[in-house]
């Protein structure tokens, strides 16, 4: 069955230092590929997301991600991290067949540090 | 709208009873989804809508969960006889027909008592 893992449920990282959430995906093909983020009592916002194309994609707030179509990833990258960063954080991928339903990995929860 | 619109925010039900939650997607859009958020928990999928085709509603937890929508605008989502396990937050979702990228509204929070 397709699934979205991210092994990391929680994260911290001190302010001005880089930061990698990791996911990795288990489908038959490439799916599209996203990044959401989740403040606390807030809905769900894109950062970015794959299609195809360049592997490398730009997204809002600095961030961006690498696909790794060997590996079966898609990790999020920001070299250097704001107070305001700290969130959740979910990938999700849509299968390219049938229904665009989104499969969410359980999210990983990034703390901060001043 | 500019956005997708759920109501009510917040919601504090007692265990037994039926609710309803709503959502109104962003204009145009065809395809609509629910979604289930339980506490320190990623997103599950309930059901999904898309024009006139039949739903998919895999992933609907029990027969306690319905969801209905009119034509190509407003959807609700029943809970009947509520469980305290029902308690989440609802988010609901809207896309372009073909598209894959959704767009989420602010979710609705269910409390069950």
């Amino acid at each position: 069955a397709q699934s979205v893992t991210q092994p990391d449920i929680h994260i911290t990282v001190s302010e001005g230092a880089s930061l990698e959430l990791r996911c990795n995906y288990s489908y038959g093909a490439t799916p599209y590929l996203f990044w959401y983020v989740q403040s606390p009592g807030q809905g769900l916002q894109l950062l970015l997301k794959y299609f195809s194309g360049d592997t490398l994609v730009q997204g809002i707030k600095g961030f961006e991600a690498e696909f790794k179509r060997s590996q079966s990833s898609f990790n999020l990258r920001k070299p250097s991290v704001h107070w305001s960063d700290a969130a959740e954080y979910f990938c999700a991928v849509v299968l390219t067949s049938g229904t665009y339903k989104y499969i969410f990995g359980t999210g990983t929860r990034l703390k901060v540090l001043a | 709208g500019a956005g997708v619109s759920q109501s009510p925010s917040n919601k504090v039900t007692e265990k037994g009873k039926d609710v309803e939650l709503r959502c109104d997607p962003i204009s145009g859009h065809t395809a609509l989804y629910w979604y289930r958020q339980r506490l320190g928990q990623g997103l599950e999928f309930l059901i999904y809508f898309q024009g006139n085709s039949a739903p998919d509603k895999s992933g609907l937890p029990s027969d306690r969960f319905s969801a209905e929508r009119t034509g190509e605008s407003v959807s609700t989502l029943t809970i009947q006889r509520t469980q305290q396990e029902d308690s989440a937050v609802y988010l609901c979702a809207s896309s372009l027909a073909g598209r894959a990228e959704a767009f989420f509204g602010q979710g609705t929070r269910l409390t069950v008592v």
